[in-house]
């Protein structure tokens, strides 16, 4: 079975400061792991995604992604945060194969303060 | 904009009534997946189809249903409707069939039971 958990359900940082948000997954396969962001009132968008590739992954807007299987963790982070930044990013997690469905995380609150 | 459409955009209805919620993939796109976004219980994948069968089943209800036709477009049945259903409904599209796909999402319909 797979799991997701978004360690703060919201963080608040300066426009300019560095931006981490954390996830740790469990999944008895290799796991699949993305970031989606939720604008208001808007539908789910695909930052990144890891597929079992490269280790660190980058995104779009500037966000990237660390897969530490050892720590079994997923953390997004980006350099510096902009005020459109602000939204619901969800973690998400699904097995390498088969018809698994994704797992979504419960969501972490970005607010980026001017 | 994904290229994914939903509607209606918003639907409001009684306890005991049923709804239709549709969505057009993104051209090209053979898997429909929907999903429910709700306060309490966060997001949650449904049901996926492709090519007009079938895929992958999440947490849906029995009195809910989906189909999708041979112009790939997809609906999502919500019948016996009762208040904890009021939630936002997804849908997501992506080119073949595997979940770990990139998924495109649609903007939501927001259905609210009275």
């Amino acid at each position: 079975a797979q799991s997701v958990t978004q360690l703060d359900s919201h963080v608040s940082v300066s426009e300019g400061t560095p931006v981490l948000l954390r996830c740790n997954y469990s999944s008895s396969y290799s796991p699949s792991l993305f970031w989606y962001v939720q604008h208001p009132n808007k539908g789910l968008q695909l930052l990144l995604k890891y597929t079992s590739a490269a280790t660190l992954v980058k995104g779009i807007n500037g966000f990237e992604a660390e897969f530490k299987k050892s720590e079994t963790s997923f953390h997004l982070t980006k350099p510096s945060a902009h005020m459109s930044d602000a939204a619901e990013y969800f973690c998400v997690v699904s097995a390498f194969s088969g018809n698994t469905p994704l797992v979504f995380g419960k969501g972490t609150r970005l607010s980026v303060i001017a | 904009d994904s290229g994914v459409t939903q509607t209606p955009k918003h639907l409001i209805t009684a306890t005991g009534q049923r709804v239709t919620l549709r969505c057009s993939p993104r051209s090209g796109d053979l898997s429909v997946y929907w999903y429910q976004q709700s306060l309490d219980q966060g997001l949650q994948f449904l049901i996926q189809y492709y090519n007009g069968e079938e895929r992958a089943k999440g947490n849906i209800l029995e009195r809910f249903s989906a189909q999708q036709f041979p112009d790939l477009h997809s609906e999502l049945n919500l019948s016996s409707l009762e208040l904890g259903d009021s939630a936002l409904y997804f849908c997501a599209s992506s080119v073949e069939g595997p979940i770990t796909d990139t998924q495109y999402f649609g903007p939501g319909t927001r259905l609210t039971v009275l």
